[in-house]
């Protein structure tokens, strides 16, 4: 595997499930990120780490935790979630927090969980 | 607070044709600028990125994006499109340390006409 891969691709939930999507990247990068795309909303950042620290929450409620037990990989637990959570997730990852390429990391996506809660 | 604007939401052309997409944003320190590329089911893939230096950037995939301080603006351009072009085109602005928080603008969606 290269790049950056997301599992599932395809989740469909209840409001009462708990489930959790992957994200794992195989570039060697220190800095993950979650984003939610909406339908006719723009891309959306909810969490950022750097070397498995949480750096960012972008005020995203707590039915959505992540976690970061290393650098290569990347969770998000969801419970609770509610139908407009409806959307696809989707991981990046990039270098480092220091920007080594000029003063900002080009962040490198996976293909996304497409989630659908019922 | 910063913004990106991407004022049209679909765009048509056809075969062959020249396209620019628009984008525009709003910051206040020196930004850092990204075009990304979406296909159906995919995620999303950086086509070119500006931090500094010549303002018209070379990308993949024969596309050019030229910034302009004095218009605020990062539009998106090809000479010749192709079919395999058809796509969601992102325009964004990192903000933060190391430019780590992307603000996307909404999106454009390009068709292509045989």
């Amino acid at each position: 595997e290269t790049g950056v891969t997301q599992t599932p691709r395809h989740l469909v939930m209840g409001m009462t499930n708990k489930k959790s999507l992957k994200c794992e990247q195989h570039l060697g990068h220190n800095a993950m990120y979650w984003y939610k795309q909406s339908a006719k909303k723009p891309l959306e950042l909810m969490f950022v780490y750097n070397f498995k620290e949480q750096t960012e929450n972008n005020s995203v409620p707590s039915r959505f935790s992540p976690e970061c037990p290393n650098s290569s990989h990347l969770f998000l637990h969801l419970h609770t979630l509610q139908p407009e959570d409806s959307a696809l997730y989707l991981c990046a990852s990039s270098p480092d927090s220091a920007g080594t390429s000029g003063g900002a990391d080009t962040q490198y996506f996976g293909p996304g969980t497409r989630l659908t809660v019922l | 607070a910063q913004s990106v604007t991407q004022p049209d939401i679909h765009i048509t052309v056809s075969e062959g044709a020249s396209l620019e997409l628009r984008c525009n944003y709003s910051y206040g320190a020196t930004p850092y600028l990204f075009w990304y590329v979406q296909s159906p089911g995919q995620g999303l893939q950086l086509l070119l990125k500006y931090f500094s230096g010549d303002t018209l950037v070379q990308g993949i995939k024969g596309f050019e994006a030229e910034f302009k301080r004095s218009q605020s603006s990062f539009n998106l351009r090809k000479p010749s499109v192709h079919w395999s072009d058809a796509a969601e085109y992102f325009c964004a602005v990192g903000v933060g340390q190391g430019a780590q928080k992307l603000v996307f603008g909404q999106g454009t969606r390009l068709t292509i006409n045989p």
